[in-house]
């Protein structure tokens, strides 16, 4: 089944201490995203990746850190996280040069910054 | 101006109603258009795409892109409650699949 597996999908943590979301995809796609979603603001993009080791800024790239060693996973890193960034955060992926579809979305991760 | 307008909502209609969303858009470039369904807990699940301006029908749902109005609007027929949920429109002006501009959603609640 093709999907986006986000790890964890829920998470409590505090301020300061370092943490990654793992994103994986098995649809071989090129390019993958970054979302933080937050009421009354909607979909916001972080950061993103065309291919391998191409990373570059979103809209709001501040506190987060993303790698792109493998063509599957992208993950995302909060090296100081504070809680500001308690939001849900989306990872997405597509295949826009081959096929040039739509972005598919994993279900979500939950972070909690106290 | 915000790129993308959509007004929130909530919306809430009977079973069976027809549901129309929209969305309004600035940039004149945008040529891929996208309907997104999120349901309470989960990511957003494409719905509808189409490529410039036109009409695309799939199932119940019809997609209509006015590009010399800047709107677009997804139409829900014979409308269920499985149907409730946010809807998010999504932009691009490059391709269907990066530099997107969301729109904040519309939530949607069908009562039976």
């Amino acid at each position: 089944e093709a999907q986006v597996t986000q790890n964890p999908r829920y998470l409590i943590t505090v301020t300061g201490k370092k943490l990654t979301v793992t994103c994986s995809q098995n649809m071989n796609h090129e390019y993958m995203s970054w979302y933080r979603q937050d009421p009354g603001l909607g979909l916001r993009q972080i950061y993103y990746s065309m291919n391998v080791e191409v990373t570059d800024k979103g809209d709001v790239p501040e506190g987060y850190k993303v790698s792109r060693k493998e063509k599957r996973n992208f993950p995302l890193i909060l090296e100081s996280p504070s809680p500001n960034q308690t939001s849900l955060y989306f990872c997405a992926s597509s295949s826009p040069w081959e096929s040039n579809q739509p972005q598919h979305f994993g279900d979500g991760t939950r972070l909690s910054i106290l | 101006q915000k790129e993308v307008e959509q007004d929130p909502g909530p919306l809430s209609v009977p079973e069976g109603a027809i549901v129309s969303l929209n969305c309004t858009y600035s940039n004149s470039a945008f040529q891929y258009f996208m309907w997104y369904r999120q349901y309470s807990r989960k990511g957003p699940e494409l719905l509808m795409y189409t490529y410039s301006s036109g009409n695309k029908e799939d199932g119940r749902f019809t997609a209509q892109v006015d590009k010399s109005s800047k709107y677009i609007s997804l139409f829900i027929r014979d409308s269920q409650p499985s149907d409730s949920a946010t809807y998010l429109c999504a932009m691009s002006a490059v391709q269907a699949g990066t530099a997107l501009i969301f729109g904040k959603g519309t939530t949607l609640s069908v009562s039976s």
